[in-house]
């Protein structure tokens, strides 16, 4: 497709439940982010890598999350055993060298 | 450290009015500076950038590296420009990019 591709769109689970979410860039771009946003405010920054490589993961709250880009293209961001305060919508986006980003529809993420 | 500040959270004009939509940075380094769009059920997407100094939907910005600030202006706000704007940072040569927590402007008729 033509845009940066996330699934699922919404995501409903119970807390202690593992949870995949999926990015699919645009092709061609090298840098791919995610970022996390909860309601009131803007996009905090969790991860980006340049191609498979993580080159920032700054932004990872705790060892519950985790991301791979095993290809250098789509991206999995790993959520294990979810809290209530994990609920957001998890946005993602990619980059040409150009730097500017362009984002997925994102990602909304419930946990009950 | 790279820290965006909004001021403002919402903001409310009459069309024809002038806006201005607020932006402070702190940055140690050399930032490019951007603004970014979301308009009622669509993605983000990028409005403008410092570097390309251009006016995109009569909107303007101009970075002040004194003030560290870099405010959207547009002189006469149109009804299609309600939406939320997102000032953000990125260090020029690689790097996140670091978002404000946004501004919602409502444009009345």
């Amino acid at each position: 497709g033509a845009g940066v591709s996330q699934t699922p769109s919404n995501k409903v689970t119970e807390k202690g439940k593992y949870v995949e979410l999926r990015c699919d860039p645009i092709s061609g771009h090298t840098a791919l982010y995610w970022y996390r946003q909860s309601l009131g405010q803007g996009p905090e920054f969790l991860i980006y890598f340049q191609g498979t490589g993580a080159a920032d993961d700054s932004g990872l709250p705790n060892d519950r999350f985790f991301a791979v880009r095993p290809e250098g293209s789509v991206s999995t961001l790993k959520i294990q055993r979810t809290e209530r305060g994990d609920s957001a919508v998890y946005l993602c986006a990619s980059s040409s060298p150009g730097g500017e980003l362009f984002f997925g529809e994102g990602s909304r993420l419930t946990v009950l | 450290a790279q820290r965006v500040t909004q001021p403002e959270k919402l903001l409310s004009v009459f069309k024809g009015a002038p806006v201005e939509l607020k932006c402070n940075y702190s940055y140690s380094g050399s930032p490019e500076l951007f603004w970014y769009v979301q308009y009622s059920r669509q993605r983000l997407q990028l409005l403008l950038r410092h570097i390309s100094r251009e006016s995109i939907k009569g909107f303007t910005a101009d970075l002040n590296k004194g003030e560290t600030s870099f405010h959207l202006k547009k002189p006469f706000a149109q009804e299609e420009d309600s939406a939320m704007y997102y000032c953000a940072l990125k260090p020029l040569d690689a790097g996140k990019s670091t978002f404000g927590d946004g501004t919602t402007l409502t444009v009345k008729p």
